[in-house]
């Protein structure tokens, strides 16, 4: 079956502008989840949603950024007024997770964003 | 704050060799662990995930070990291929609520052919 998806895979922006990323989970997975890895760092969590709403959004690193999954598949990372140290591969994973019983995290191929 | 290191950051071995590769994390109370391997310019692939109440989990060449009392899991990787050049991750998953993955910076291999 599918994988999990994401696009764009490559994202070129200049200060200052807005951009969304989408991506789109393994079909049924209840569990969403954005991380940012930076070159050589390994990936850093953002925001985890089970279903349609948001169940931790600890990682945000500050309120230019919003992610949201309104009809629990499909969600969109948000970016308002980009700066140079927002570039970085933006990923998304997914996770069956029924019933609160954790399982593996599948990890999308990435957007990578570049903010000149 | 849960932190997760692997040593060495990179290694580079012959064809064949067996392998360990080790990471340790700090906190103990975790749901599970998981090893992903990153190809270059690529996402994350799973390899394998053990949870916490498991010692060992088997994948073909692969077996994950996990001492989560010592904050401890090894990967073992039996005669290595150039085809298993990648970076490995390992990123245990915290228990608490959230169901997030803390990573390190990986260990970067190399198998010469």
């Amino acid at each position: 079956g599918a994988g999990v998806s994401q696009t764009p895979s490559n994202k070129v922006t200049e200060k200052g502008k807005y951009v969304e990323l989408r991506c789109d989970p393994i079909s049924g997975h209840t569990a969403l989840y954005w991380y940012r890895q930076s070159l050589g760092q390994g990936p850093e969590f953002l925001i985890y949603f089970q279903g349609t709403g948001a169940a931790d959004d600890s990682g945000l690193p500050n309120d230019r950024f919003f992610a949201v999954r309104p009809e629990g598949s499909v969600s969109t990372l948000k970016i308002q007024r980009t700066e140079r140290g927002d570039s970085a591969v933006y990923l998304c994973a997914s996770s069956l997770s029924v019933g609160g019983l954790t399982d593996t995290q599948y990890f999308g191929p990435g957007t990578r964003l570049t903010v000149l | 704050k849960q932190e997760v290191t692997q040593i060495p950051a990179a290694l580079s071995v012959p064809e064949g060799e067996n392998l360990v590769l080790n990471c340790s994390f700090t906190d103990s109370a975790i749901y599970n662990l998981q090893w992903f391997r990153q190809d270059p310019g690529k996402g994350l692939t799973s390899l394998l995930l053990i949870q916490s109440s498991q010692r060992e989990q088997t994948s073909g060449r692969l077996n994950a070990s996990l001492d989560k009392s010592s904050g401890r899991s090894t990967l073992y990787i039996a005669a290595s291929q150039p085809g298993d050049s990648a970076t490995y991750l390992c990123a245990p998953q915290l228990r608490g609520g959230s169901e997030k993955l803390v990573f390190g910076k990986g260990m970067k291999l190399t198998v010469n052919p």
